[in-house]
């Protein structure tokens, strides 16, 4: 059975902290890794996007990706409240999604 | 551009009714996604179409749900008969093939409350 595990929280970051979000996965055959970010009664929307082990850095978000320990994490700096939403990780080929972290961040 | 459009947005059944939720993604998208999400869980994905035939089913349960892509654009999503189960948020998303992110664009979703 093809997992995507991820700590359901909540999370909770005062203003301007770093956020760490992780996620493992089962399939050593996975090949991207996406993080979707979800309010609450809201759609999910894609915010980063990665396939090669390393970091990869868009503005406040950092995604880290660890293809031989089967972790992808998601780093936010100087987080806002409007960063308050459950972070869902997904994975590729076959779209898997995880259950979502809760991230409270509190002014 | 306009987002993925999804209807009804709110459904209320009795269980062993049927329903029937329908989608149309981004003008240009070859894929179609449909997807269950439970409260508190993560998206499940149902089916995926590329154009109007289908690339995977295997999470669809076949007894009770279909789905179909005709002409390759709009798409429905049929349960019969519904179970109190099968109560969630249906998620519409689409794509395209020339995106190498595979960045999915979401509808606002139908929730389907089953009595």
């Amino acid at each position: 059975q093809k997992e995507v595990e991820q700590n359901s929280g909540p999370l909770s970051v005062p203003e301007g902290a770093i956020a760490s979000l992780n996620c493992t996965y089962s399939d050593r055959g996975s090949q991207s890794f996406f993080w979707y970010r979800q309010y609450s009664g809201k759609s999910p929307e894609l915010i980063m996007f990665i396939y090669s082990n390393g970091d990869k850095e868009d503005g406040r978000f950092t995604a880290q990706l660890n293809k031989a320990s089967q972790y992808v994490s998601l780093l936010i700096r100087d987080s806002q409240p409007s960063d308050s939403a459950t972070y869902l990780c997904a994975v590729l080929p076959d779209m898997r999604f995880g259950a979502g972290t809760r991230l409270t961040v509190k002014p | 551009e306009a987002g993925v459009a999804q209807s009804p947005r709110y459904k209320i059944i009795e269980k062993r009714q049927s329903v029937a939720f329908w989608c149309n993604p981004i003008s240009g998208h070859a894929t179609l996604y449909w997807y269950q999400q439970i409260l508190g869980q993560g998206p499940k994905l149902l089916i995926q179409f590329q154009n109007n035939g289908v690339v995977d089913d295997s999470q669809l349960p076949k007894d009770r749900f279909s789905a179909e892509r005709l002409k390759g654009v709009d798409s429905t999503l049929k349960i019969q008969p519904a179970k109190l189960e099968d109560s969630a948020v249906y998620l519409c998303a689409s794509s395209t093939m020339d995106d190498p992110r595979n960045e999915q664009f979401f509808g606002p979703g139908t929730r389907l409350t089953v009595l």
